[in-house]
């Protein structure tokens, strides 16, 4: 157990609607990470958010926005969703907000998106 | 140049016999090339890593052995056991933009 918390375990929903993702970093964690892993696209970074922040951003669609409340917590939020977004997408959370290279990134289970 | 190839798709291995999966990247501002294990219904976990000032890392019985010139970099699991199988994924990430890229997995299955 990493101990990061994601909920919803799974979420099925149909095209054109809007859902939230959320996780809860390990106790201390300042950082957050979401990743999408697809079996065509393959694992992709997604955003990080560092102490309420935006800190590095990667292949994230307009559709897609993500925050970080004062608690540190993250959401993920999917909208205007198309078939081609169900995947699962991972939250991971790291220490301080430099990246994998200087802190360690831990993976929570991950929500299992399905879109019909 | 983003890209971080990866191969074989999928390896059968006997128990107590060498996997070996290998990477290749472009972009040679990458500073750092991490191993990723990930198991059936678990998010992906850091097994492994390498700075690309040094040529090989060891840590128990995973080896990366990083080839700057050539821009390639390997795993070697040696004596492989069943509880190894799982889907392996390298990645590379340049530190100061805090991006990773990751390859496309390895799924890998160790015969008993």
């Amino acid at each position: 157990d990493s101990g990061v918390t994601q909920t919803p375990k799974h979420l099925i929903t149909a095209t054109g609607q809007r859902v939230t993702l959320r996780c809860s970093p390990r106790s201390g964690d300042l950082s957050v990470y979401w990743y999408q892993q697809s079996l065509d696209q393959g694992l992709q970074f997604l955003i990080q958010y560092y102490n309420g922040e935006e800190r590095a951003k990667g292949n994230i669609l307009e559709r897609f926005s993500a925050q970080q409340f004062p608690d540190l917590h993250s959401e993920l939020n999917l909208s205007s969703l198309e078939l081609g977004d169900s995947a699962l997408y991972f939250c991971a959370s790291s220490a301080h907000g430099g990246g994998s290279s200087t802190d360690t990134q831990y993976f929570g289970p991950g929500t299992r998106l399905t879109v019909l | 140049q983003q890209q971080v190839k990866q191969s074989p798709q999928s390896l059968i291995v006997q128990k107590g016999g060498i996997s070996i999966i290998n990477c290749a990247y472009e972009n040679t501002a990458f500073d750092y090339f991490p191993w990723y294990q990930q198991f059936p219904g678990k998010g992906p976990a850091l097994l492994i890593a390498i700075r690309p000032d040094v040529s090989e890392k060891k840590e128990g019985r995973f080896t990366i052995s990083f080839n700057k010139s050539a821009k390639q970099f390997s795993l070697h699991i040696m004596d492989s056991q069943p509880g190894d199988s799982a889907t392996y994924f390298c990645a590379a990430e340049y530190s100061s933009a805090s991006k990773i890229i990751f390859g496309s997995g390895t799924r890998l299955s160790i015969r008993p």
